[in-house]
């Protein structure tokens, strides 16, 4: 089944412990992304990676990290966490990083940081 | 990056219903995609609007790209207690680097039996 698999579905964590959120899809896509969903803000792009090695930032990338070794896996890494970063993240992947592409979401993490 | 605004953000109503949930912008979009998002799931692609004034039919919903495409609609027609979620349209924006994804606030929709 073609899907896209985000480990762990909840987390709560305390502030400054280091954590890794992964994300892996089955669908030989080239583009991924991650994304956080706050209420009343909608889904905002925090890093996307438009083939192997190859990464950018998007709206709101402070105090996040990620790295695209392989084309499947794209984790996104907390290296302090803050209280500010407690909020639902989807990772997401599409075809090709171009116009028109449906983009395939997670399940979702939910994090807490306290 | 271009904001995107989506009215209402809250709608409640009564099944059987038709009601309509906007998605505008000041810029020109090169296209647009409306995603539907469920309690404890991830949104999932409901149609990709490309040309102003294309109207595009998935069964009771009708999306509609603005003649000059800086606005689209989606119509639902008979709500149904199964169309409740969070409705959400998107555009990308290119830049030298690669693509983003901007997604607007979302519309909640309840639709009660």
């Amino acid at each position: 089944e073609a899907q896209v698999t985000q480990n762990p579905r909840y987390l709560i964590t305390v502030t400054g412990k280091k954590l890794t959120v992964t994300c892996s899809q089955n669908m030989n896509h080239e583009y991924m992304s991650w994304y956080r969903q706050d209420p009343g803000l909608g889904l905002r792009q925090i890093y996307y990676s438009m083939n192997v090695e190859v990464t950018d930032k998007g709206d709101v990338p402070e105090g996040y990290k990620v790295s695209r070794k392989e084309k499947r896996n794209f984790p996104l890494i907390l290296e302090s966490p803050s209280p500010n970063q407690t909020s639902l993240y989807f990772c997401a992947s599409s075809l090709t990083g171009y116009f028109h592409t449906e983009a395939f979401f997670g399940q979702g993490t939910r994090l807490t940081v306290v | 990056t271009q904001l995107l605004e989506q009215s209402p953000q809250f709608l409640s109503i009564q099944e059987g219903e038709n009601l309509t949930v906007y998605c505008n912008s000041s810029s020109v979009f090169s296209s647009l995609q409306w995603y539907r998002q469920e309690p404890g799931e991830g949104p999932v692609l409901l149609v990709t609007v490309v040309t102003g004034g294309e109207v595009k039919k998935l069964k009771r919903l009708t999306f509609q790209f603005g003649d000059a495409r800086k606005d689209s609609s989606l119509h639902i027609t008979a709500a149904q207690p199964g169309d409740t979620g969070l409705y959400l349209c998107a555009q990308s924006t290119h830049n030298n680097a690669g693509n983003m994804l901007t997604f607007g606030g979302g519309t909640r929709l309840m639709v009660k039996p």
